[in-house]
C-alpha cells in the first residue's frame, strides 16, 4: 500500500464549477498535510496546507482534513483554465522528518 | 531570495557516465531534501538532510546513488555508473525546519542513452 494516495484523474470540469481533489494516506501519526501544484514542466508549488481536522479556506481553495478516517482534501471554487495542473497531496510521516507525496490528480478546467 | 537553485538544467549523457547534478539551498533552510520524479513512480523521496547531516537516505535506489552537503549552501546528487533507468527529473527542495513546507528548485531533466 502507498503511504499516499490519490486518483491519478485525470478530473475534468468546466469552468466555474467545482473541483474535489481527494487524498489518503497510511501514517495515523502524520499530523501535517499539503497540497502542491505542478504545472507541466514546472517544479511543485504550496498552495496549502493543513494540521488540524476540519476545513481550512484560502480565497478559491478549501482543504478539509478528517484524521479519523485518514482522508485529505482539496476544493477549488470557481474553477478557471489556469487552474488546469497536477495537484499532489503530500504528508509529514510520523516523526516529522520526509514528506511523502501522492503520485498526483491531474485536472483539467474547459473553458 | 533566489529561491533553491539547480544545475544542470539539462543533462544527456550516454550510460556508463557519472553524473553530478547541484544544488543551493535557500539561505537560513536547515533542511534539504532530493527528489526524483517519473511518470510511472511519481515523485519519490531520494535522501534528505538536516543541518547538513543525511537523515534518511533509504529512498536512494542502488550503491550508484550518493549525495553529500559538506555546507549549509550546496548539495550534491552523484549518480556513477549512470543508467538508461536512472532517466528522470531531479528535484531539490529545501526547507526552513523539519516537517515544513518545500520549496523546490526548478529541477534537472536527466536522460541516459
Amino acid at each position: 500500500q502507498k503511504e499516499v494516495e490519490q486518483n491519478s484523474g485525470p478530473l475534468s470540469v468546466p469552468e466555474g464549477a467545482i473541483a474535489s481533489l481527494n487524498c489518503t494516506y497510511s501514517d495515523r501519526g502524520s499530523q501535517s498535510f499539503f497540497w502542491y501544484r505542478q504545472y507541466s514542466g514546472k517544479s511543485p508549488e504550496l498552495i496549502m496546507f493543513i494540521y488540524s481536522n476540519g476545513d481550512k479556506e484560502d480565497g478559491r481553495f478549501t482543504a478539509q482534513l478528517n484524521k479519523a478516517s485518514q482522508y485529505v482534501s482539496l476544493l477549488i471554487r470557481d474553477s478557471q483554465p489556469s487552474d488546469s495542473a497536477t495537484y499532489l497531496c503530500a504528508a509529514i510521516n510520523t516523526g516529522g522528518f520526509k514528506t511523502i507525496f501522492g503520485a498526483g490528480t491531474r485536472l483539467f478546467v474547459k473553458a | 531570495d533566489a529561491g533553491v537553485i539547480q544545475s544542470p538544467r539539462h543533462e544527456v549523457t550516454e550510460m556508463g557516465q557519472e553524473v553530478t547534478l547541484r544544488c543551493k539551498p535557500i539561505s537560513g533552510h536547515n533542511s534539504l531534501f532530493w527528489y526524483r520524479q517519473t511518470m510511472m513512480r511519481g515523485l519519490e523521496l531520494l535522501i534528505y538532510f538536516n543541518n547538513n547531516v543525511p537523515i534518511d537516505d533509504s529512498g536512494m535506489p542502488e550503491d550508484r546513488f550518493s549525495a553529500k552537503m559538506p555546507n549549509a549552501s550546496f548539495s550534491t546528487l552523484k549518480i556513477q555508473p549512470s543508467e538508461p533507468r536512472d532517466s528522470a527529473v531531479y528535484f531539490c527542495a529545501s526547507s526552513q525546519a523539519e516537517g515544513e513546507k518545500l520549496f523546490f528548485g526548478s529541477g534537472t531533466q536527466l536522460s541516459v542513452l
